[in-house]
């Protein structure tokens, strides 16, 4: 099964930002560059919340209406990476964030997740 | 947005019983695009069942999804140990995809 492994994550003050970078394994039946990719967190404790997701060729990208203006999806094919810039965090970011890929709305499969504590 | 409600919160069954799950959407979901998920303690969440009734690729056919419109079910028929975990409803039939807030199946 393909598999993809976030990083990036880590401890900040309100306000500040963080980068989190999602590497996916190649692995025959899964083209990297064929997929859109999503993020999706979790709240310590709570349910889950999709977050953006990126087109494969990256020219189309939707967020939640709470990120949207604070956060920004990228992605490189080359490097087989989608990437989550999160800036202005805020103390209700706090989550483990979770990359998957998006298919057809569906997200399948998932990293192991990295998570963000926004705290002072 | 279309928002998921789970019900019940907990359940608390034993080995060998059947558990019914219960997802309920506050408008119709199109194309019943329903998924649910299963997240084990300290992992991540993975796919059991998309487009309501459809089980994902490796998933045991004591799995099995149900509903339409609002109202959408999963049913494990006879739960094994490591069948103890949450599950989460999902629709992505419209934008954003939207998450039900869990249902945590408990051992007795």
């Amino acid at each position: 099964e393909a598999q993809l492994v976030e990083s990036g994550g880590g401890l900040v003050q309100p306000g500040g930002s963080l980068r989190l970078s999602c590497a996916a394994s190649e692995f025959p039946g899964f083209t990297f560059s064929s997929h859109w990719m999503s993020w999706v967190r979790q709240a310590p404790g709570k349910g889950l919340e999709w977050v953006a997701n990126i087109r494969q060729d990256g020219n189309e990208k939707y967020f939640m209406d709470s990120v949207m203006g604070r956060f920004t999806i990228s992605r490189d094919n080359a490097k087989r990476s989608v990437y989550l810039q999160m800036n202005s965090l805020r103390v209700d970011d706090t989550a483990v964030y979770y990359c998957a890929r998006d298919h057809k709305g569906l997200f399948d499969p998932w990293g192991q997740g990295t998570l963000v504590t926004v705290s002072s | 947005e279309i928002v998921l409600t789970q019900s019940p919160g907990t359940l608390s069954l034993s080995p060998g019983e059947r558990a019914t799950l219960s997802c309920r959407a506050s408008q119709s979901v199109r194309s019943d695009y329903v998924a649910w998920y299963q997240q084990k303690p300290g992992q991540s969440p993975s796919l059991l069942i998309y487009d309501t009734s459809t089980r994902a690729a490796g998933i045991p056919d004591r799995f099995s999804g149900s509903g339409s419109g609002t109202d959408f079910t999963l049913t494990i028929s006879r739960l094994e140990p490591e069948d103890f975990a949450v599950y989460y409803c999902q629709q992505y039939g419209s934008s954003p995809r939207t998450f039900g807030g869990g249902t945590k199946v408990e051992i007795k």
